[in-house]
């Protein structure tokens, strides 16, 4: 059963970048596609883009001139960077693992979450 | 982007009831439709992909229905550790899109 857990700091402050890592237990990370999601307090929830491990991505467009996902495999860890946060990107961040339907990334698996709250 | 509508937006219901959730793309999407069941404070946990294939482990109470644009999120006999919010998502094409949740609240 692959397991999924996020890490990274809590707080960063408006304008600066926000970085998380995502470690894959239980599977190798060659065999699925990872994704990022994340929830702002009392919302809905969002997809940010998604990494195969041959380091092929696709990101939401409302958020691709700030993210870059990438993946290492010698680690069993795939990692997000936002930069410019503001407030409005105060969420619980997701990670999430899956297969893939003709290159579109599925959300079988999902790690516990980790709450960012961008603040000075 | 394909737009994903649920529908109601929160729903009452008895436990033993069964209840039905629906969500319509925005454009046709197949089959690929997947739904997730969050309870607060934790993250989602997929029940059913392809619209209607149960994720291993999920109890056949959950059942799901529908292909194109209209789907259907069915679970019967109520019990209270279904009561949580349930989100449909597609994906046919980037970008992953989810509908907006249908919060299932005891009555």
């Amino acid at each position: 059963q692959v397991q999924l857990q996020e890490s990274g700091p809590g707080l960063v402050k408006p304008s600066e970048t926000l970085s998380l890592t995502c470690t894959v237990s239980g599977g190798s990370i060659s065999s699925y596609y990872w994704s990022w999601i994340r929830q702002p307090p009392g919302e809905g929830l969002e997809w940010i883009g998604s990494i195969y491990y041959s380091g092929s991505t696709n990101y939401n467009p409302s958020l691709k001139s700030r993210v870059t996902i990438s993946v290492d495999t010698s680690k069993n860890q795939f990692s997000l960077k936002l930069s410019s946060v503001t407030a409005a990107d105060t969420a619980v961040y997701y990670c999430a693992g899956g297969f893939t339907i003709f290159g579109v990334a599925t959300l079988d698996y999902w790690g516990q979450g980790t709450l960012v709250t961008v603040s000075s | 982007d394909i737009q994903m509508t649920q529908s109601p937006s929160s729903l009452s219901a008895s436990v033993g009831d069964r209840v039905t959730i629906t969500c319509r793309a925005s454009q046709g999407i197949s089959n690929y439709l997947a739904w997730f069941q969050q309870k607060p404070g934790k993250a989602p946990k997929s029940l059913i992909y392809a619209a209607s294939s149960l994720q291993s482990g999920v109890p056949s109470k959950f059942s799901g229905s529908g292909s194109g644009t209209d789907f259907t999120l069915t679970i019967s006999s109520l019990q209270p550790e279904d009561f949580a919010t349930y989100y449909c998502q597609q994906y046919n094409t980037y970008p992953l899109t989810f509908g907006q949740g249908t919060r299932l609240e005891i009555k």
